[in-house]
This record gives C-alpha cells, sequence and structure tokens, in this order.
C-alpha cells in the first residue's frame, strides 16, 4: 500500500521567515495531493491541493510544488505569522478512491 | 453552506462496551470517510461509505464498522472495546464522484477507554 513520509517533525521559525515541510510517497499511482492543518482540538483543515497534471500551485502565503519523477512534493509558507503555528499533514491518494494516506504531521512553531 | 458536524465531541468508555459514533456531512455530499488519530499512528483511514454502499476500507479488525443512511449521514461502531481504541475518531466529507476528492473534515469526536 500507499507510504507517505513527512520531513521535519517540528519546525520552529521567527515571524516573517518562511517554512518548508516536504513528503515523499511510495505509490506512483497516486495523483492527488492535499495539506491539511489541525489546530488543537479541531479536526483538520484542507489548505491547499495539487493534482498530478501540476507542478506548481500557489494561493497567497501559500504553495506546493510536486515533482511526480521523484516521488516528492512540499509545502511553501512564506511570511510566517503567528497563526501559521499548528500540525500540518501531507497526503497522497489515488484518484479513484477516497483513501487519504496521510504523512506523519509536522508541527509548526512560529515565534513572534 | 454548513460543515461537517460530528456527534457527540467526548466519549467516555469502558473496556468491553461498545459505542456509536455519528457525522453528518455537507449538504449534497454523497461520501463520508472516517479515520482515527492517534499519537502513535497518526491518521489512519477506517473506511468509506458512498450512496449507502462501503465503497473502502482500510485494515482494521471487524470490530470496526459503519453504515451510511439515505440522507448521507454515517455512524461507525466499534464494539468490545480496548484501551487502545481511545483515540480522536475523525469523519470527512467529500462530492464522492469526479476525478479527484477533495475531502473536508469533522471537528472529531473524542473517545476515552477507560
Amino acid at each position: 500500500g500507499e507510504n507517505v513520509e513527512q520531513h521535519p517533525s517540528t519546525l520552529s521559525v521567527q515571524e516573517g521567515d518562511s517554512a518548508v515541510i516536504k513528503c515523499t510517497y511510495s505509490d506512483s499511482a497516486s495523483n492527488y495531493f492535499p495539506w491539511y492543518k489541525q489546530e488543537l482540538g479541531k479536526g483538520p483543515q484542507l489548505i491547499i491541493d495539487i493534482r498530478s497534471n501540476v507542478g506548481e500551485k500557489k494561493d497567497q502565503r501559500i504553495a506546493v510544488t510536486l515533482n511526480k519523477t521523484a516521488k516528492h512534493f512540499s509545502l511553501h509558507i512564506t511570511e510566517t505569522q503567528p497563526e501559521d503555528s499548528a500540525v500540518y499533514f501531507c497526503a497522497a491518494s489515488r484518484a479513484a478512491g477516497n483513501k487519504l494516506t496521510f504523512g506523519g504531521g509536522t508541527r509548526v512553531l512560529v515565534k513572534p | 453552506k454548513a460543515g461537517v458536524t460530528q456527534t457527540p465531541r467526548y466519549l467516555i468508555k469502558t473496556r468491553g462496551q461498545q459505542v456509536t459514533l455519528s457525522c453528518s456531512p455537507i449538504s449534497g455530499h454523497r461520501s463520508v470517510s472516517w479515520y482515527q488519530q492517534t499519537p502513535g499512528q497518526g491518521l489512519q483511514f477506517l473506511f468509506e461509505y458512498f450512496s449507502e454502499t462501503q465503497r473502502n476500507k482500510g485494515n482494521f479488525p471487524g470490530r470496526f464498522s459503519g453504515r451510511q443512511f439515505s440522507n448521507s449521514r454515517s455512524e461507525m461502531n466499534v464494539s468490545t472495546l480496548e484501551l487502545g481504541d481511545s483515540a480522536l475518531y475523525l469523519c470527512a466529507s467529500s462530492p464522492g464522484t469526479g476525478s479527484f476528492y477533495e475531502q473536508y473534515f469533522g471537528p472529531g469526536t473524542r473517545l476515552t477507554v477507560t
């Protein structure tokens, strides 16, 4: 089955700096890659996703890149703010199914 | 649109008991997926229901089961609870059709087994 690895497990950045989280996946048939943000006491919130026919996608301060050949994808957060502090999860799935396989999560702390 | 709702938000049960959790998806969504979140194992897929039929299943024992009703609301049941079943149970709602499925999560039900 699919296996998704996520690094780093914790990330501390100064407010205003950039944060980068990287994920690798094993199933070459995976072609949908969402990112979720989870705050304390809440469910995961979909923040951005990318599909296999796209190499990069941006939404304001957030961007995701995908390298299908190398089977890895990354989340980039620019100009970080204290409210970006949360746990971030990457995931992968095949288009044909609804099963998401998640990475282990990255705890991001933005220091003011 | 209202988001995904899950009830109850918190539950405390004793080993050997059974429990039923409920999920109401976003209006118009026909697919509901269930996930278990624990500190040790992370987020793991349990199963997915679409149009009242189980469409996908994860690697959990048969003590974990679910169903979906004609209004797309879903329930999951865990029988003969074990201490290791303590977790946050999340349901995710999606349209369920088309090439790619965006899943939207509810707040979860925190189950504690003592």
